[in-house]
């Protein structure tokens, strides 16, 4: 079953816009993960959040967390046509931390 | 460094017949998970392995099987192939839980 939920499902804006991406998720977590898939290929690591961190930043990319929400936030400033790709949040499924589990993702289409 | 390598990136297999997809990981990395992705039940995880030995297991039936070799290089087989089995088979590799580097997938197709 599915942990995390991504909203929105598809998100379409222009180049030099910011894209906000959230996810939910059910039980609680050791950590929470970005990752980026390109059309169908593997996937990308962006960034790792842990459970007791409210905000982490990498580049364009900024994540926030909020654990009494179950909730999490992909911000990518400044977008580029490359960063045409699925997004996906990912939660540990256990205290060892050797699952994740993965929401539905969400699309995003950046037009030049 | 080299990143995770799965061969093949394609398969078509008829229905009934078994398949093994294969994952070599990064070097120095002992763990290694298997995920299968579908557009209707998205990513899912399969198993994953450590040091040879399965560590955990998904909510998949037997016909699911993994191993992992000593050089951790590890292998996935289904059996008995159905059509709902068509998927991209994703491998990931990690130090530990913080963080996974995953292969391009095998892209199986069951006719």
């Amino acid at each position: 079953s599915q942990q995390g939920e991504e909203d929105p499902q598809a998100l379409s804006i222009q180049e030099g816009e910011n894209a906000t991406m959230n996810c939910s998720y059910k039980t609680s977590i050791n950590n929470l993960q970005w990752y980026r898939q390109n059309s169908g290929r593997g996937l990308v690591h962006l960034i790792l959040i842990r459970s007791n961190e409210r905000e982490k930043h990498s580049g364009r990319l900024r994540v926030t967390l909020d654990t009494s929400k179950k909730s999490s936030s992909l911000l990518i400033t400044a977008s580029r046509a490359a960063d045409t790709a699925s997004y996906f949040c990912a939660t540990d499924a256990n205290q060892a931390g050797t699952a994740l589990i993965f929401g539905k993702g969400t699309t995003l289409s950046v037009s030049s | 460094k080299a990143g995770v390598t799965q061969t093949p990136r394609y398969l078509i297999k008829t229905r009934g017949q078994q398949v093994t997809l294969s994952c070599s990981p990064i070097s120095g990395h002992r763990s290694v998970s298997w995920y299968q992705q579908t557009p209707g039940q998205g990513l899912q995880f399969l198993f994953e392995y450590f040091s040879e030995t399965q560590r955990n297991k998904g909510n998949f039936p037997g016909r699911f099987s993994g191993r992992q070799f000593s050089n951790s290089r590890s292998e996935m087989n289904v059996s008995t192939l159905e059509l709902g089995d068509s998927a991209l088979y994703l491998c990931a590799s990690s130090l530990g839980p913080s963080g996974y580097t995953f292969g391009s997938g095998t892209r199986l197709t069951v006719v």
